[in-house]
């Protein structure tokens, strides 16, 4: 079974500052990987995705994601962060191989943007 | 296009009492979702549906119930709500295609009391 940890339960950063969120994930083949942002009250918006191909993503609001085989990872990243940025992350993994086609979520990164 | 809408938004209940959330997408996606929120565990899967006629168990099944009478509705039942199912109650539904990306409703915030 596959499985996703965010090893960051909080992180604050000042707004303009770069931003990396980590994603580690466990599974037995190529997966696909999903990054969900959630505003306070919000359902969960889709940010990027990688199914194959080129590993590094772009996605909506200027985030991109790299995904690294070798360490398991798709850590999530913004060059410069804005204050409407300040949300909860969710990594995701679903997988290729499974007639349940459901993902399976990391348990949040809470990011706090400084002004 | 609504997308994906869930109702009530909230609810508090009194443990014993009967509860459906409703779930209703227009976006004719084959599968649906239901999942539950609770603080420091993300999101897991309740139940599941790939397509309308059928359905199956995710990680939290118990004390739970679904059907999927059509593509369009996916309720989802407490037969006997509990205090431990206080959480929020999130539908979401995917088209199928190569990655399944799910698309996710609103929420619905439960109280069992």
């Amino acid at each position: 079974a596959q499985s996703v940890t965010q090893p960051d339960i909080h992180i604050t950063v000042s707004e303009g500052a770069s931003l990396e969120l980590r994603c580690n994930y466990s599974y037995g083949a190529t997966p696909y990987l999903f990054w969900y942002v959630q505003s306070p009250g919000q359902g969960l918006q889709l940010l990027l995705k990688y199914f194959s191909g080129d590993t590094l993503v772009q996605g909506i609001k200027g985030f991109e994601a790299e995904f690294k085989r070798s360490q398991s990872s798709f850590n999530l990243r913004k060059p410069s962060v804005h204050w409407s940025d300040a949300a909860e992350y969710f990594c995701a993994v679903g997988a290729r191989d499974t007639g349940r086609r459901a993902l399976t979520f990391g348990s949040g990164t809470r990011l706090q943007v400084q002004p | 296009i609504a997308g994906i809408t869930q109702a009530p938004t909230s609810q508090i209940l009194a443990a014993g009492r009967r509860m459906t959330l409703r779930c209703t997408q227009d976006m004719r996606h084959n599968a649906m979702y239901w999942y539950r929120q609770d603080l420091g565990l993300g999101l897991r899967l309740i139940h599941y549906s790939n397509t309308a006629g059928t359905t199956g168990k995710g990680e939290v099944p118990d004390g739970y119930s679904v059907s999927r009478a059509n593509t369009d509705d996916f309720p989802l039942t407490l037969a006997s709500a509990v205090p431990s199912q206080t959480s929020v109650y999130f539908c979401a539904s995917s088209d199928g295609d190569r990655t399944d990306t799910q698309y996710f409703g609103p929420g619905t915030r439960l109280t069992v009391l």
